[in-house]
């Protein structure tokens, strides 16, 4: 069992935009504005697509957004392509012993 | 370019001990806190260890602790994770990746595999 808590497949058309949210607790996601999120297709090594909640690395499309709310942060993709199709997943520092914690990951299948 | 390239997994029994390298360019190695992230075979992604520029700072998740040690030669540009008393359950791909501020595994290299099974 992951310390976040993420939806285990979205899906979408092109073109439109898709939410994925990753659950916490006060003692991660809602403590800390440390939340990054991550692609990784099938095969390849992860990709920071977001990191500090919501700034975006040099290089990653601006159809990438994240947002934090509580203990629950969030990931948007608007436009979607069929090249987003990929997992995501959540990472948060956390002040358990822990350190860093992910998510459990969430297939997006662009329709 | 940065590049990161991790070696020596491969196949050992439990019990067992395996230590993996990371070979880094592209940067300035020194500078970076390191880490490593594991996946078991069609899973999610596991922060393991990480370790500070100046190996001054190292941290683990409680499943390595005890277990795990990692480490640096920044005359090397090299990180490692020596791997002991191996359970089946540490069979994942191994991935080193390079942090930047609090939260942000930045560059990641392409895995090594470690399979611990009789």
């Amino acid at each position: 069992q992951s310390a976040l808590t993420q939806p285990a497949s979205v899906s979408g058309s092109p073109g439109q935009s898709i939410t994925i949210s990753c659950t916490g607790t006060s003692s991660d996601v809602g403590g800390y504005n440390y939340v990054s999120w991550y692609q990784q297709h099938p095969g390849k090594a992860p990709k920071v697509m977001i990191y500090d909640v919501s700034n975006r690395p040099s290089g990653v499309s601006n159809r990438f957004s994240g947002s934090k709310s509580g203990n629950t942060a969030s990931l948007t993709i608007s436009g979607l392509q069929a090249e987003d199709e990929a997992d995501y997943y959540c990472s948060s520092y956390t002040s358990s012993s822990t350190h860093w914690v992910f998510g459990g990951g969430t297939k997006l299948t662009v329709l | 370019e940065v590049q990161l390239l991790e070696s020596g997994g491969g196949l050992v029994q439990p019990g067992g001990s395996l230590r993996l390298s990371c070979a880094a360019s592209g940067f300035t190695f020194s500078t970076y806190a390191m880490t490593w992230v594991r996946q078991a075979p069609g899973k999610g992604l596991e922060w393991v260890s990480a370790i500070s520029a100046s190996s001054g700072s190292t941290y683990y998740a409680d499943s390595v602790k005890g277990r795990f040690t990692i480490s640096r030669d920044n005359s090397k540009n090299t990180l490692y994770l020596q791997m002991n008393s191996l359970r089946a359950e540490d069979t994942a791909v191994y991935y080193c990746a390079n942090k930047v501020g609090t939260n942000r595994f930045d560059s990641w290299g392409q895995g090594t595999l470690v399979t611990v099974s009789s």
